[in-house]
């Protein structure tokens, strides 16, 4: 089955600067690569999304980019602000693979105002 | 539209009781899913199911069952509750696309402590 790594597991950043979280993945079939947030005691949000026939995809603050061929995708928050705050999980699915969602192990952001 | 309803919202088991976990979705999505998601965790998919009458299995699914009799509903049946049951568990909805699967909305969560 895939399997997604996920780095680094905490980061801290101070208000205003950018923030990048990286995934790799094993599963070349993969082709629906979603991210989202999760703040203490609620539920994943997705925040953004990219499919394997787009290099980048970016939302005002958030982009994320997918580079098929080293099977890594990366997420870019730039401008942090102390809301950014969170814990962040990357995913990988396939149509191949049944359509299952593989998670990263997340990573804890904390922006420091 | 309610999106993903789950209940309860909280629970204690003892050890080798059993409970359902309640999952409804509105918004006629095709395909639902159970995970677990441990302290300090990520998400362990438990079952899934791609439509009505249709579920298979994911990373972690001993200890539980599922039924998809319908569109709308996906429970999540413990037997014999274990502590290392203890967790909270996320259902999830998305819809079938050409390309697979569409964004995965989640319930609340159902917060499970096993004594």
């Amino acid at each position: 089955g895939e399997n997604v790594e996920q780095h680094p597991s905490t980061l801290s950043v101070q208000e205003g600067d950018s923030a990048v979280i990286k995934c790799t993945y094993s599963d070349s079939a993969s082709n629906y690569f979603p991210w989202y947030k999760q703040e203490l005691g609620k539920r994943p949000q997705l925040i953004i999304d990219i499919r394997s026939n787009v290099g980048e995809k970016k939302d005002q603050r958030i982009a994320v980019t997918l580079n098929k061929t080293a099977k890594h995708f990366s997420l870019h928050i730039t401008e942090t602000q102390p809301e950014d705050s969170a814990v962040y999980f990357c995913a990988a699915s396939s149509r191949a693979g049944g359509n299952q969602f593989y998670f990263g192990t997340g990573t804890s952001l904390t922006v420091i105002p | 539209n309610a999106g993903v309803t789950q209940t309860p919202k909280f629970r204690i088991l003892k050890i080798g009781q059993s409970m359902t976990l309640q999952c409804t979705q509105d918004m006629n999505h095709n395909y639902m899913y159970w995970y677990r998601q441990d302290p300090g965790m990520g998400l362990k998919l438990i079952y899934y199911s791609v439509g009505a009458g249709i579920t298979d299995k994911g990373e972690v699914p001993n200890g539980y069952n599922v039924s998809r009799s319908t569109t709308e509903d996906f429970p999540l049946r413990l037997e014999l509750a274990a502590p290392s049951q203890t967790s909270v568990y996320f259902c999830a909805s998305s819809q079938k696309t050409g390309l697979g699967s569409g964004e995965q909305f989640f319930g609340p969560g159902t917060r499970l402590t096993v004594l």
